[in-house]
């Protein structure tokens, strides 16, 4: 069975500081595809980034970066220069190739706080 | 573009009603799935449907059903409702059959009292 652990339910950090949300997945499937969500008050799941299994390349997006990493089964997600708006609930999630039984194994979500 | 549309945004229902719930996707996207977000259990897998057809079922019991139609418009179903039925149901839709990115819609909030 596939199962994502965000360990930290909440981090909290002064604006303008870097944080780096932790992911932890396990899976037997060789195929498998990666994704980060955020969640803003409003409710909605914003769609971040999804990686492939066989893509280990990190990705940079303005001040979001995501370092995946095989050997450890991790895909962490860097807020660089963090600002006010990046407060919300961040979830890391996991599905097989084309689906599977499962759709997306969320985490339980990292709520993130930057205080001005 | 218009978005994933989810309606009611929230409903009050007794315990042992039934509820309906309405998701939109965005135009194009034949892939509908379904998700139920509570405190305690975080966000669980419902089921998703593609071209009418229900592809995948989470965990979940006989009480939860759903249905799309030819337009890709989905409904989910809960019967005999339950105090532990309450939660924020949140639907996605994709381009294809888990294609990648899933749009999510800002939800339906159901209570049961």
């Amino acid at each position: 069975a596939q199962k994502v652990t965000q360990a930290q339910t909440e981090i909290s950090v002064v604006e303008k500081e870097d944080v780096t949300l932790d992911c932890v997945y396990e899976t037997r499937d060789t195929t498998y595809y990666l994704f980060w969500y955020k969640q803003p008050p409003s409710g909605e799941l914003v769609f971040l980034i999804r990686r492939n299994s066989f893509d280990e390349q990190n990705e940079i997006s303005g001040r979001y970066s995501w370092n995946f990493q095989k050997s450890t089964s991790s895909f962490n997600f860097t807020i660089t220069a963090s600002q006010v708006v990046d407060s919300a609930v961040y979830f890391c999630a996991l599905s097989e190739a084309g689906g599977g039984a499962d759709g997306l194994t969320f985490g339980k979500g990292t709520h993130l706080i930057i205080q001005p | 573009k218009a978005g994933v549309t989810q309606t009611p945004r929230y409903l009050i229902k007794t315990r042992g009603q039934q509820v309906t719930l309405s998701c939109s996707p965005i135009s194009g996207h034949r892939s509908v799935s379904w998700y139920q977000q509570t405190p305690g259990q975080g966000l669980q897998f419902l089921f998703e449907y593609f071209s009418e057809t229900q592809r995948n079922k989470g965990n979940f019991p006989g009480r939860f059903s759903g249905r799309q139609f030819s337009n890709s418009r989905s409904e989910m179903n809960v019967s005999t409702l339950e105090l532990g039925d309450s939660a924020l149901y949140l639907c996605a839709s994709s381009l294809d059959l888990w294609a990648g990115e899933a749009f999510f819609g800002q939800g339906t909030r159901l209570t049961v009292v």
